[in-house]
């Protein structure tokens, strides 16, 4: 089955400077790619995804980067600011092309803006 | 919001307890799932639901039961739990077709005596 990994389990950032959150995955038929952001005491949601046909996506101050060759993706946060501190999970499937493909996730990182 | 509710948001149990978790959604999503949320571990998925069939069963033990009465609520029972069983228990739903974002619900923590 698929397996991610993700680092680094915590990172702390000055406010105004960008944050870098990295994941690998072993399965090459993955496909879709989703970030999720957690607050305390609420769930997960979605804040970025990526599909295998594109290299990189960008949303505002947010951005994911994929490299599937090496098998691996990155969040990117510019000008980080106090409400960026979460928990942050990536995750990947191969749900394009299957369909309903379950997700699995990384062990998050706990990202502290520092103001 | 995200149009995903749980209650009850807090439970303390003993291992010789008989209790249930609710999952409610207004999103009129399909697919519904339970997860485990434990610390520094990924996000476990535990049961999935589709159009109320069970569909995956993440080789769960049997001291959880998943019930799905209709496409908008899904309940887990719970009896005979094990401290270990302690973590947050998540509910999400997707629309259960190909890849959608999946909607999480605020979760209930759970404590096992």
């Amino acid at each position: 089955g698929e397996n991610v990994e993700q680092h680094p389990s915590t990172l702390s950032v000055q406010e105004g400077d960008s944050a870098v959150i990295k994941c690998t995955y072993s399965d090459s038929a993955s496909n879709y790619f989703p970030w999720y952001k957690q607050e305390l005491g609420k769930g997960p949601q979605l804040i970025i995804d990526i599909r295998s046909n594109v290299g990189e996506k960008k949303d505002q101050r947010i951005a994911v980067t994929l490299n599937k060759t090496a098998k691996h993706f990155s969040l990117h946060i510019t000008e980080t600011q106090p409400e960026d501190s979460a928990v942050y999970f990536c995750a990947a499937s191969k749900g394009v092309n299957f369909g309903n493909e379950k997700l699995t996730f990384g062990t998050g990182t706990r990202l502290t803006i520092i103001p | 919001e995200t149009g995903v509710t749980q209650t009850p948001r807090h439970l303390v149990m003993g291992m010789t307890n008989k209790k249930s978790l609710k999952c409610e959604q207004h999103l009129g999503h399909n697919a519904m799932y339970w997860y485990k949320q434990s610390a520094k571990k990924p996000l476990e998925l535990m049961f999935v639901y589709n159009f109320k069939e069970q569909t995956e069963n993440n080789s769960v033990p049997s001291r959880f039961s998943p019930e799905c009465p209709n496409s908008s609520h899904l309940f887990l029972h719970l009896h005979t739990l094990q401290p270990e069983d302690s973590a947050l228990y998540l509910c999400a739903t997707d629309s259960g077709g190909a890849v959608n974002e999946q909607f999480f619900g605020p979760g209930t923590r759970l404590t096992v005596l």
